[in-house]
């Protein structure tokens, strides 16, 4: 399977404790997306990145969140401190970024990590 | 900053009828990209369906289909024959130009498909 991979697919945390997520885009895309989602609403934007690059933070990556995706390939996401208000489905996305070409512009979804911060 | 606002939040069908989920948007591009997604109870978002803005033509798939009317900014996905495969949440979600930009989501409509 070449979809995007995350892992680990399951986290559950005590609260005060860090959580890294990792994840492995669909080969030859060269952005990456990072989204929020809670029960019953829609995704929630975070980070991207071009490459290696970071593109844009949204204002709800706090100062205890932080995103890498240091070789342009994988990236992760780490949550220090997590709170109980952490708890949601992080999901990863990536695109081939061939802006001439509407599938080019798609975006390809993970199936998510869930954290529970108990 | 755009918006995507989708008004139903639950929607039931019976199968092999036919659903149609509303979808608006506020933007002030011209160009731009619209998505449906579904997301199944395993959770994962799958593309339904894609169209460009300044594409007139209404973008099918199978038996998925979209009502596009720009100057109303409105994207409604229509499900013919429904399968009980389709049951799932719906989101709508916009991307503005170049392309590869962030999706904006809104917050989804819960379809049941009843046998």
């Amino acid at each position: 399977d070449t979809g995007v991979s995350q892992n680990p697919r399951h986290k559950i945390t005590k609260r005060g404790q860090n959580v890294t997520f990792r994840c492995d885009p669909i080969s030859e895309h060269n952005r990456l997306y990072w989204y929020r989602q809670t029960l019953g609403q829609g995704p929630e934007f975070l980070t991207y990145f071009q490459n290696e690059a970071q593109l844009e933070k949204s204002r709800l990556l706090s100062d205890r969140f932080s995103a890498e995706r240091p070789k342009g390939s994988f990236s992760t996401l780490e949550i220090q401190r997590t709170e109980q208000g952490d708890s949601a489905m992080y999901l990863c996305a990536s695109s081939p970024n061939r802006v001439e070409t509407l599938a080019g512009n798609t975006i390809y979804f993970g199936e998510g990590s869930w954290l529970t911060v108990v | 900053a755009q918006t995507v606002t989708q008004s139903q939040p639950e929607m039931s069908v019976q199968e092999a009828e036919t659903v149609t989920l509303s979808c608006t948007y506020d933007t002030s591009e011209s160009n731009y990209y619209l998505f449906w997604y579904k997301q199944p109870p395993s959770r994962q978002m799958i593309l339904v369906i894609r169209q460009e803005a300044y594409k007139q033509q209404n973008a099918t798939e199978n038996r998925f289909s979209v009502n596009f009317q720009k100057a109303a900014k409105s994207f409604s996905l229509k499900i013919s024959d429904s399968q009980l495969g389709d049951t799932a949440m719906y989101f709508c979600a916009f991307m503005k130009p170049p392309g590869n930009t962030p999706l904006v989501f809104g917050k989804g409509t819960r379809l049941s498909v009843i046998a």
